[in-house]
């Protein structure tokens, strides 16, 4: 079974398109993170979901709007989309961080044409 | 500001040799590192983790790191590596008292036969 699972792995979308990708964790796990890793490999976070509230928000568009149903789920939607936001977008779960670090998905590589 | 510095970029080595990667963070009181390794087109995996006590720590695959406060390091070695090593390395952070993770930029380890 899968921990932590993303859908789709790819999609390819024209601009100004709107698109979600979902995320799912079976691992109990009470907080939810999405991560940007654009071309340079570069990491970054985005947002985070402890129990379903909005924890962290980093300085990220508008345009991007996380959406956590319950504590399992973590879905991103994304408005308008730009050539910018092409990137592989990783989902991650974690149960006390420090101790155990993240889950991560295998990520969904978003090409916006 | 919080950041993590992987000075190397690439790391090119022959099958069985040793390697190290560097890692630097900005100095604080309490951090937590760790690093990640990410065969490619898959998500990210956690090798090891520094939280305290003895400065030298062991992960998977026979990689380990040692905790050097004084200099704000946390270099990733292994004394013989295998072709199947060959992925992207990632150092990371958390700072106490926050819940997320801050990436550094990657290395990639390349294992040439």
């Amino acid at each position: 079974d899968t921990a932590v699972s993303q859908t789709p792995k790819y999609l390819v979308t024209q601009m100004g398109n709107d698109k979600s990708i979902k995320c799912e964790q079976n691992l109990g796990h009470d907080t939810m993170y999405w991560y940007k890793q654009d071309s340079k490999k570069f990491l970054k976070i985005m947002f985070s979901y402890n129990n379903k509230e909005l924890i962290i928000n980093e300085t990220v568009p508008n345009r991007f709007s996380p959406k956590s149903p319950d504590k399992a789920h973590l879905n991103l939607h994304i408005n308008s989309l730009e050539l910018g936001d092409s990137a592989v977008y990783f989902c991650a779960s974690s149960q006390d961080l420090i101790r155990r670090g993240y889950t991560f998905g295998s990520g969904t590589r978003l090409t916006v044409v | 500001a919080q950041s993590v510095t992987q000075l190397d970029s690439q790391v090119p080595v022959f099958e069985e040799a040793p390697v190290e990667l560097r890692c630097n963070y900005s100095s604080s009181v309490s951090v937590y590192l760790f690093w990640y390794v990410q065969y490619p087109n898959q998500g990210l995996q956690l090798l090891l983790k520094y939280l305290s006590g003895s400065t030298l720590v062991k992960g998977i695959n026979g990689f380990e790191a040692e905790f050097n406060k004084s200099q704000t390091s946390f270099h990733l070695r292994k004394p013989s590596v295998h072709i199947s090593d060959t992925a992207e390395y990632f150092c990371a952070v958390s700072y106490y008292n926050t819940d997320k993770l801050i990436f550094g930029t990657g290395t990639r380890l390349q294992v040439f036969p």
